[in-house]
């Protein structure tokens, strides 16, 4: 089966714009997550939906960073405005929903590495 | 709050050497453990998890048993290879909450020829 897509791969912008993320699941994956991995540090988690819904976006800075999940299925990760400390890779994850075998087991895909100059 | 200590790379061994990788954790109740792994350019893969005390996770024949009394979940590795270098994270992920993992920052291995 495919695996979770993420793209772009890479993304340098200058600070004061913005950019966007996009992440598309393994199908039938209710449940999807956003984390920033910082160079150096393990991955953070910024949000996480059940399918349409939000149900923790505690680490999210919510005044520039913001994310949606339309029809339960694709994402978008938006940064506006970006700041220099916003450098870092965004890894989309993926977990198939309990009822059907699901055992929390998160698939990541690949990353977006973001430079802000 | 929940919190992994991995222990500080890089690890730099000569195949076929023994590999540790020491990791402890902080959470309340008893969460299950993972050990990610993450080579160059590609994201996170699980390589193993255990999901309760005294459990033996094992994968590519890397193991990590889970002991409560010392909150550990060390990852050991008989003999690695060149094709092991990577960065190894271990994860945690409380009972409470909505399966939210917690992950340390992280241990690169590097094996030598």
């Amino acid at each position: 089966e495919a695996g979770v897509a993420q793209s772009p791969r890479y993304k340098i912008i200058e600070k004061r714009q913005s950019v966007a993320f996009w992440c598309n699941p393994i199908s039938g994956h209710a449940t999807l997550y956003w984390y920033q991995q910082i160079l150096g540090q393990g991955p953070k988690l910024l949000i996480q939906f059940q399918n349409n819904g939000v149900v923790d976006d505690s680490q999210l800075p919510k005044d520039r960073f913001s994310a949606e999940r339309l029809k339960g299925v694709d994402s978008t990760l938006k940064i506006q405005p970006a700041k220099l400390e916003d450098s870092a890779v965004y890894l989309c994850a993926s977990s198939p929903p309990l009822g059907r075998g699901g055992s929390y087991e998160q698939y990541f895909g690949p990353g977006t590495r973001l430079t802000v100059t | 709050g929940d919190s992994v200590t991995q222990m500080e790379g890089p690890v730099t061994l000569s195949e076929e050497a023994f590999l540790t990788i020491n990791c402890t954790y902080t959470a309340t109740g008893y969460p299950s453990l993972f050990w990610y792994v993450q080579y160059p350019g590609e994201g996170l893969q699980l390589l193993l998890k255990a999901t309760k005390a005294d459990d033996k996770g094992s994968n590519k024949g890397f193991e990590a048993t889970y002991r409560k009394e010392t909150t550990s979940f060390h990852l050991e590795k008989g003999s690695v290879q060149v094709s092991d270098s990577a960065v190894y994270f271990c994860a945690l992920r409380s009972l409470s909450g909505y399966s939210t993992l917690t992950f340390g920052k992280g241990t690169m291995l590097l094996v030598s020829p």
